[in-house]
C-alpha cells in the first residue's frame, strides 16, 4: 500500500521550456503532498507543501511564479517549472501522506530534470 | 541547533557487522519517527516507523526510541553491501503532528 507514482522520470529539454511533473497517490487519498528538490550528494530541500483545493505553501526562497503547483484532486498534484533554465536542473521528488497526523510521507521515484 | 540532527558520516562497517545510525531531535512534543533509506540517484524509501519508547524490530532492522533523551536510532544487523545508502531520520511534530522534519542523512558503506 501507499504507492506514489511520479511522471516523467527524466526530462531533457531546452532552456525556456516549461516542464510539468505529475505526482499521483495510487491507492490512498492524500490531502497533502510535498515537493522536494535535491542536488547531487546534498540533502532533500522542501520546496512547497501542496494542499488539495487550496494554494500551495512555498518555503522561503522558492519562487512561486517559477514553480507552479496545482493540487486539484485528492490523488494528483502537479509541479510546473516555468521557463526553465540550466540552474533549474535537479532531481525533483514528490511525496504524499495518508490523511491524519503522525503518518509518514511516501515518495515518488523522482524526476531528473536536465535543462540544456 | 538543527531540528533533526544526524552524523553525516560516512559510516563504514564490514559485511556481517551491526550498523548503528543515530538521530536526535529538538521538538520534545514530537510523536512520530521514521527512517528512510535513499540509494544514490533514487528517492527515499520508508523502512521503519516508530511511535512509542522502546525497540521495534522488522527483519534485520531495529528502531529504538527514547523520547526523554530525544533520541532515535536504527540498527542494521548482519549488514550487507546492498545496505550501503544514505539513511534519513524524519520526525513528525507540531500541532497535530503534521509537520515533518528530515535530517540531512547518514551515509553508510558496508564493505564486502
Amino acid at each position: 500500500g501507499a504507492v506514489v507514482s511520479q511522471h516523467p522520470s527524466r526530462v531533457i529539454c531546452k532552456s525556456g521550456t516549461s516542464v510539468k511533473i505529475e505526482c499521483r497517490s495510487l491507492d490512498f487519498q492524500a490531502t497533502t503532498m510535498f515537493w522536494y528538490r535535491q542536488f547531487p550528494k546534498k540533502s532533500l530541500m522542501l520546496m512547497a507543501t501542496s494542499n488539495e483545493g487550496s494554494k500551495a505553501t512555498y518555503e522561503q526562497g522558492v519562487e512561486k511564479d517559477k514553480f507552479l503547483i496545482n493540487h486539484a484532486s485528492l490523488t494528483l498534484s502537479t509541479l510546473t517549472v516555468t521557463s526553465a533554465h540550466p540552474e533549474d536542473s535537479s532531481f525533483y521528488i514528490c511525496s504524499a501522506r495518508v490523511t491524519g497526523g503522525g503518518q509518514p510521507q511516501h515518495f515518488g521515484d523522482g524526476t531528473r530534470l536536465s535543462i540544456l | 541547533q538543527k531540528e533533526v540532527e544526524q552524523n553525516s558520516g560516512p559510516l563504514s562497517v564490514p559485511e556481517g557487522a551491526i550498523a548503528s545510525l543515530n538521530c536526535t531531535y529538538s521538538d520534545r512534543g514530537s510523536q512520530s519517527f521514521f527512517w528512510y533509506r535513499q540509494y544514490s540517484g533514487k528517492s527515499p524509501e520508508l523502512i521503519m516507523s516508530i511511535y512509542s519508547n522502546g525497540d521495534k524490530e522488522d527483519g534485520r532492522f531495529t528502531a529504538q526510541l527514547n523520547k526523554a533523551s530525544q533520541y532515535v536510532s536504527l540498527l542494521i544487523r548482519d549488514s550487507q553491501p546492498s545496505d550501503s545508502a544514505t539513511y534519513l531520520c524524519a520526525v513528525n511534530g507540531g500541532p497535530g503532528g503534521f509537520k515533518t522534519i528530515f535530517g540531512a542523512g547518514t551515509r553508510l558503506f558496508v564493505k564486502a
